[in-house]
């Protein structure tokens, strides 16, 4: 299965919002609402920030929420802040009971 | 506090096979809904799903992976074993195991995570 679609990288400015897109198919995004986004700091082990497309771990910040449109997750980071900068990731379960992971965006806070 | 560590050899030759092994604490795969996955990252690239166990037993693989993988369970040990045979360079990568669960969700999101192993393959 290929990769999702991610933009390379996204930027802003703290207290600002921005939005990740990932785009799937109609064999992952487009069928399951099991879309997953991480956010991996350098050298540290990507953290679970969202699941199935808008639910949030205990413990994650209200800025981060997660929605879908046809084949395209996105994530939502509101009141952006300096830790914000890193990695993220979205993932989606597939059709053949599988995982497959997105390309990633950087997020750089200006 | 829950935690996965993961452990195994740092460096393996081309066409051996590799054989990592996740430690589980605070947690055991024996419950109910229970599962745990392997995902890897190659230098400034992004995770790749690999495999992923079930406290059933239910095994799922990665499907261009599948005929290189074996995801095991040694539950009296609370570990769980993942082995990738014909190694070659292009495997070089972190490796990471994650917890999920079934019941939470069964997408296979993964709440849990190991600290992660550099394996590096060459001659």
């Amino acid at each position: 299965q290929s990769a999702l679609t991610q933009p390379a990288s996204v930027s802003g400015s703290p207290g600002q919002s921005i939005t990740i897109s990932c785009t799937g198919t109609t064999s992952d995004i487009g069928v399951y609402d099991y879309v997953s986004w991480y956010r991996q700091h350098p050298d540290k082990a990507p953290k679970l920030m969202v699941y199935d497309v808008s639910n949030r771990p205990s413990g994650v910040s209200n800025r981060f929420s997660g929605s879908k449109s046809g084949n395209t997750a996105s994530l939502t980071i509101s009141g952006l802040q300096a830790e914000d900068e890193a990695d993220y990731y979205c993932s989606s379960y597939t059709g053949s009971s599988t995982l497959v992971f997105g390309t990633g965006t950087k997020v750089t806070v200006l | 506090q829950i935690t996965l560590k993961e452990s195994g050899p740092t460096l393996v030759k081309p066409t051996q096979t590799l054989t990592l092994t996740c430690t589980l604490s605070e947690f055991s795969l024996s419950t109910s809904g229970m599962g745990v996955g392997w995902i890897r990252q190659p230098p400034g690239k992004a995770p790749e799903w690999l495999a992923l166990i079930y406290w059933d037993d239910d095994k799922r693989y990665s499907p261009s992976l599948k005929s290189r993988l074996t995801i095991t369970t040694d539950t009296s040990k609370n570990q769980v074993v993942l082995r990738m045979t014909n190694m070659d360079p292009v495997d070089t990568a972190t490796y990471y195991c994650a917890r999920t669960h079934y019941y939470d969700s069964s997408g296979y999101p993964f709440d849990y995570w190991g600290q992660g192993t550099l394996v590096t393959v060459s001659s």
